[in-house]
């Protein structure tokens, strides 16, 4: 366990609002990552982030927006949140460099209404 | 466009038997597969790991085997367990690009 916390764990919000969920790490990794796991898709990477402030979009990143201003928090926010965006969301960390695994939060479900 | 699929969605194997799931890829700069096991409401985890070195590795009941030729890994369980059921998820990172890709997963039950 990378000492990952995911928050909230579960969300219900309507269509058009902004939503914000957080993953917070305690190991000190330099790399971080959200993905969504959506059947026969698998994990899909939204964004991911190589330092504090720095960041990049991954495969699926329309919609959504990334930050890092400090090395134990990567914030995800959907700009206004629609229904194709719900999803169990996963953040993980990774120490980097070649040959390494990620290390996964517990998820959080988001239901947009 | 997916560069790492997994063509079964499901398996089911009884209890002693062996599991072999399969993943393939199409990119030919991933050089380090892994593979995790997830239990509902919980996250992915590491289970076992290949560098494109190797072409086989085994950790206790988990073995991966890699074809790179073929594009193609395996990861085989024996004996299969009831706690081996699970969804399985092959990925794979590309040199200094260490993010990891991920298949669909395949989700496994082991019958008593």
């Amino acid at each position: 366990d990378a000492g990952i916390t995911q928050s909230p764990r579960h969300k219900v919000t309507e269509t058009g609002t902004p939503v914000t969920l957080r993953c917070h790490q305690t190991e000190n990794h330099r790399y971080m990552y959200w993905y969504r796991q959506d059947p026969g898709h698998g994990l899909r990477l939204i964004h991911y982030s190589y330092g504090v402030k720095d960041t990049d979009k991954g495969e699926v990143s329309d919609g959504y927006s990334v930050s890092r201003s400090k090395t134990e928090d990567f914030l995800l926010t959907l700009e206004s949140a629609t229904s194709s965006q719900t999803s169990v969301y996963f953040c993980a960390t990774q120490t980097g460099g070649q040959n390494t695994e990620a290390f996964f939060g517990q998820g959080t479900r988001l239901t947009v209404v | 466009d997916q560069q790492v699929k997994q063509n079964s969605p499901s398996l089911s194997v009884q209890e002693g038997r062996i599991s072999i799931l399969n993943c393939d890829y199409t990119n030919s700069m991933f050089d380090y597969f892994l593979w995790y096991k997830k239990y509902p409401a919980e996250g992915p985890t590491f289970l076992i790991s290949i560098s494109s070195i190797k072409d086989k590795n085994e950790d206790g009941r988990f073995t991966v085997f890699l074809n790179k030729s073929a594009k193609h890994l395996s990861l085989h369980i024996v004996p299969s367990q009831p706690g081996d059921s699970a969804v399985y998820f092959c990925a794979a990172s590309a040199g200094n690009d260490y993010k990891l890709s991920f298949g669909a997963g395949t989700t496994v039950t082991v019958r008593a």
